[in-house]
């Protein structure tokens, strides 16, 4: 059954740093997503992605978070200055449309030193 | 994934009897409805869908209800097993006609523990 890759699946970056997480969603979906989850706290959403742009975000998802399809396959999240409170479990996802299920992968362990 | 916490609603089990994990969910818009199963180390797990025209929906052992009257939806798992052993979330999407390109608003989720 075809699933989400992230990659890293840990990832260790000190404050200020950037640092690139990186998704292969289902290679026949369209829409794709990143959320994030910390320690003890509920899986929130970050961004929504759709034809090469940007089609939903939500406050978390300032100017130091950015993302892009750079080819065909893969799915990126950037964070320019890395800060202590973005130590988190970050997830993507991928659809085939908005209203059908997501299919998330097994996320990326980030700890900011 | 992660533990969700100290403060996680958890259900606990005899192996062979049926789970019910319950969720209120926030927005009268929200039109779709998903249950997600979460083990340890592991993303979200698609388990099913229902969709705010019904009311019931049935898969493979689990059974979703959703009472939107209440904005209540609820999970059943028949003859529980180890392997349902996992943190599961509900989540609502509001749906295009809420302006909603599909980001979902996910529950804290509860804990279920099976016993063997």
């Amino acid at each position: 059954e075809p699933e989400v890759t992230q990659t890293p699946s840990h990832q260790v970056t000190q404050m200020g740093q950037e640092v690139i997480l990186r998704c292969v969603p289902i290679s026949n979906h369209l829409y794709f997503y990143w959320y994030r989850q910390i320690l003890g706290q509920k899986v929130e959403f970050l961004v929504s992605f759709y034809n090469n742009e940007i089609s939903e975000k939500s406050e978390i998802f300032d100017d130091q978070f950015s993302v892009e399809r750079p080819d065909g396959s893969n799915f990126t999240l950037k964070i320019r200055s890395t800060k202590l409170e973005d130590s988190a479990m970050y997830f993507c996802a991928s659809a085939y449309y908005s209203n059908q299920p997501q299919h998330f992968g097994d996320g990326t362990r980030l700890s900011i030193l | 994934g992660e533990s969700v916490g100290l403060h996680l609603p958890t259900l606990s089990v005899q192996e062979g009897d049926n789970s019910i994990i319950n969720c209120a969910y926030s927005n009268s818009a929200s039109d779709y409805f998903i249950w997600y199963k979460q083990e340890s180390g592991k993303g979200p797990q698609f388990i099913i869908d229902i969709r705010s025209n019904m009311d019931k929906r049935q898969g493979q052992r689990v059974t979703v209800l959703l009472n939107k009257t209440v904005k209540h939806l609820s999970l059943q798992i028949a003859a529980t097993q180890p392997g349902d052993s996992a943190v599961y979330f509900c989540a609502e999407n509001m749906g295009i006609y809420g302006g909603s390109q599909g980001n979902l608003i996910f529950g804290k989720g509860t804990k279920l523990s099976v016993k063997p």
